[in-house]
């Protein structure tokens, strides 16, 4: 079975630095696609960005950006100037192409991110 | 379209009583899931969709839950008997058919409490 693993609990950043948040997954699949999701306080979890598995081009949308090591299965989120608005939860989380199947999202237990003046 | 809509947004309970609860999934999306997250963890699948055929049930879904999709539209998810350990978020998504590219997109959630 497919698993995803995010091992920071919590994490702190200044308002304007940089953080990356840390993301392994488990797979014997070698088509997939990853996902970050941010779920700010009682809102609605909303889609970061995502990496196709067959791309080796990191996906970047803005501030944020990826990094994308398919042989470590690893795929950390790196957040840019970051900014008070990013505090939230972010969840990793991995999907495999449709087969017929739920094809459905499997997710990491997520890292609540602070960000401080 | 207003994206994925799901009523209520809370639910307090006695153990031992019926809830109901709704999704309105993205019009043109014809799947739709249904995930259970508990404080402190990542959303946990309980079931899907795919336009009114429910194709994927975990075991986390006990007989005591049941979900329905008649006409491929809107969803309801029904807790029969419910537990203090069936509090919990319960959020509903929906995906377009594609190659699993896309993300799904989610609904607010229902935060329910069973007291």
């Amino acid at each position: 079975a497919q698993t995803v693993t995010q091992s920071q609990p919590e994490m702190s950043v200044q308002e304007a630095e940089t953080v990356t948040l840390s993301c392994t997954y488990d797979t014997s699949e070698s088509d997939y696609y990853l996902f970050w999701y941010k779920q700010p306080p009682s809102r609605q979890m909303i889609l970061v960005i995502r990496q196709e598995a067959y791309k080796q081009q990191n996906a970047t949308e803005n501030r944020f950006s990826v990094n994308f090591q398919k042989a470590a299965k690893s795929f950390s989120l790196k957040i840019s100037d970051s900014q008070l608005g990013d505090a939230a939860m972010y969840f990793c989380a991995y999907r495999v192409p449709n087969t017929g199947t739920a094809s459905k999202l499997t997710f990491g237990t997520g890292t609540r991110l602070q960000v401080t003046l | 379209d207003t994206g994925v809509s799901q009523d209520p947004r809370h639910k307090i309970t006695k153990r031992g009583q019926n809830v109901t609860f709704r999704c309105d999934p993205i019009s043109e999306h014809n799947r739709l899931y249904w995930y259970r997250q508990t404080l402190g963890q990542g959303p946990e699948f309980l079931t899907y969709f795919q336009n009114e055929a429910q194709l994927e049930k975990s075991r986390l879904l006990s007989d005591r839950f049941s979900a329905e999709r008649p006409k491929g539209s809107f969803s309801t998810l029904e807790i029969q008997r419910t537990e203090q350990g069936d509090s919990a978020m319960y959020l509903c998504a929906s995906s377009p058919w594609d190659r699993a590219r896309s993300g799904y997109t989610f609904g607010s959630g229902t935060r329910l409490t069973v007291v």
